[in-house]
């Protein structure tokens, strides 16, 4: 199969400290990866595609000081949300696609963020 | 940039009956369409999905039919069951790209 891991599943910060997710691809390399954010009862909604070795490419409206983003290695993407507010609270899913020509995506179980 | 419309938002159907998920689509140069199911706090499941040299494709219980000049595509489960309790997403996305752009997503509610 394709699996995807992130951790930590639940964390629960102050408002303006950071937090880091990591998205890591188990049985295969993932030369990009996906960062979605899911709010309660609403759809996925791409945050910005992580490329391996580069610059992530971020969706419009979501700030790139304050989601920052690296994929240092084919299995491994981080977000880090940056002096993170109430309104960061959410859902983040990562994703990653074992072969680019195929385009299937396999999700990790998403990381729960709550800001006090 | 690509829109992806789903129908209907929420969805109850009774155990043993046929459930119907419509989606449509505004870029004719997308050419793969997934079908998640997420319960919960949970991760988004590929369940089927097709590509766009394809009219329809059947796995089990569950179809789905693609009707490109329509630009519209629609998940069919039969036989549904408690367990087919979730949101459905639909999705699309342009070949190689691998990103994708999903539907608002429907709550089906299977009732015994």
């Amino acid at each position: 199969g394709a699996v995807v891991s992130q951790h930590p599943s639940r964390v629960i910060c102050k408002s303006g400290t950071s937090v880091k997710i990591e998205c890591r691809s188990l049985d295969f390399q993932a030369t990009t990866m996906f960062w979605y954010r899911q709010f309660p009862k609403q759809s996925l909604m791409l945050m910005a595609t992580s490329n391996e070795g580069s610059k992530a490419t971020y969706e419009q409206g979501v700030e790139k000081d304050k989601f920052l983003i690296n994929h240092a290695s084919l299995t491994l993407s981080t977000l880090t949300v940056t002096s993170a507010h109430p309104e960061d609270s959410s859902f983040y899913i990562c994703s990653g696609g074992r072969d680019y020509r195929t385009d299937t995506q396999y999700f990790g179980p998403g990381t729960r963020l709550t800001v006090l | 940039g690509e829109n992806v419309e789903q129908h209907p938002s929420t969805l109850s159907v009774q155990e043993g009956d046929s459930a119907v998920i419509k989606c449509t689509y505004s870029d004719s140069a997308s050419n793969y369409f997934p079908w998640y199911k997420q319960e919960l706090g949970k991760r988004p499941q590929l369940i089927i999905d097709i590509r766009s040299n394809v009219g329809e494709k059947k796995d089990q219980r569950i179809a789905v039919t693609l009707n490109k000049t329509a630009k519209h595509f629609s998940l069919h489960i039969t036989e549904t069951q408690p367990e087919d309790s979730a949101v459905y997403f639909c999705a699309a996305s342009k070949e190689g790209a691998q990103k994708l752009v999903f539907g608002q997503g429907t709550r089906l509610t299977i009732n015994p």
